[in-house]
């Protein structure tokens, strides 16, 4: 059964440190994995997108990370923004046809 | 930009009421979700369909119930709400291939609904 994890699950760092959290997941055969960011109380919004064939994905300050093989990625933000702070979620997509979510990290960047 | 919507986006209903939550999407989306999430809380997947008259319980034991008719329509349903039901339910939905043909394919969610059982 695929679970995916999360950590660390808070982090608070001032305003303009770059940062990384981390996913990992217990089976390798994966067909994606999906970064998403949630504000309080909303639904989700898909920030990156890497399919198994690709190493990393990027998208302006965001820069995603994927080791299939050691069941690992990684999501960088650089020089990181008060606008930044919301829960992180990665999501694996494999043949069982469900999404399946690690429990997030909540990220605070203080001015 | 995701084209998936789901009605009401508050809902505050009285104990033993039966409930239909909407999930709707415009992209031809042959996998669609249903997520439970009670604030400050991981997600839990509590059904999922890939494809019209397919559905498919999730990880996490739930008392709706939920119908695929047509492509674009996912509602789920509670017979006989009670407050252990209050939370909210996130919908989303995905393709099964990319546009080049990949099995990786992007996931897109609702705004959500926030459901209060009084």
């Amino acid at each position: 059964k695929q679970e995916v994890t999360q950590i660390p699950a808070a982090l608070s760092v001032p305003e303009g440190e770059n940062l990384v959290l981390n996913c990992s997941f217990t089976d390798s055969a994966i067909y994606n994995l999906q970064w998403f960011r949630q504000d309080p109380g909303k639904g989700l919004t898909s920030l990156l997108l890497i399919q198994s064939s690709q190493r990393e994905q990027t998208s302006g300050r965001l820069n995603a990370s994927l080791d299939k093989s050691s069941g690992r990625s990684t999501l960088y933000i650089a020089a990181s923004q008060p606008g930044d702070s919301a829960t992180y979620l990665c999501a694996v997509s494999d043949s069982s046809y469900k999404l399946i979510f690690g429990s997030g990290t909540r990220l605070l960047v203080r001015p | 930009e995701a084209d998936i919507y789901q009605t009401p986006r508050y809902l505050v209903i009285g104990t033993g009421k039966k409930i239909t939550l909407e999930c709707s999407q415009t992209m031809g989306h042959d996998k669609m979700y249903w997520y439970q999430q009670d604030p400050g809380m991981e997600l839990h997947l509590i059904h999922y369909s890939y494809g019209v008259n397919s559905t498919e319980k999730g990880d996490l034991s739930s008392e709706s119930t939920v119908s695929r008719i047509r492509t674009e329509h996912f509602p789920l349903t509670l017979e006989s709400a009670r407050p252990s039901h209050t939370s909210q339910y996130l919908c989303a939905s995905s393709p099964f291939l990319s546009g080049t043909g990949d099995r990786g394919t992007e996931a897109f969610f609702g705004q959500g609904t926030r459901l209060t059982v009084v």
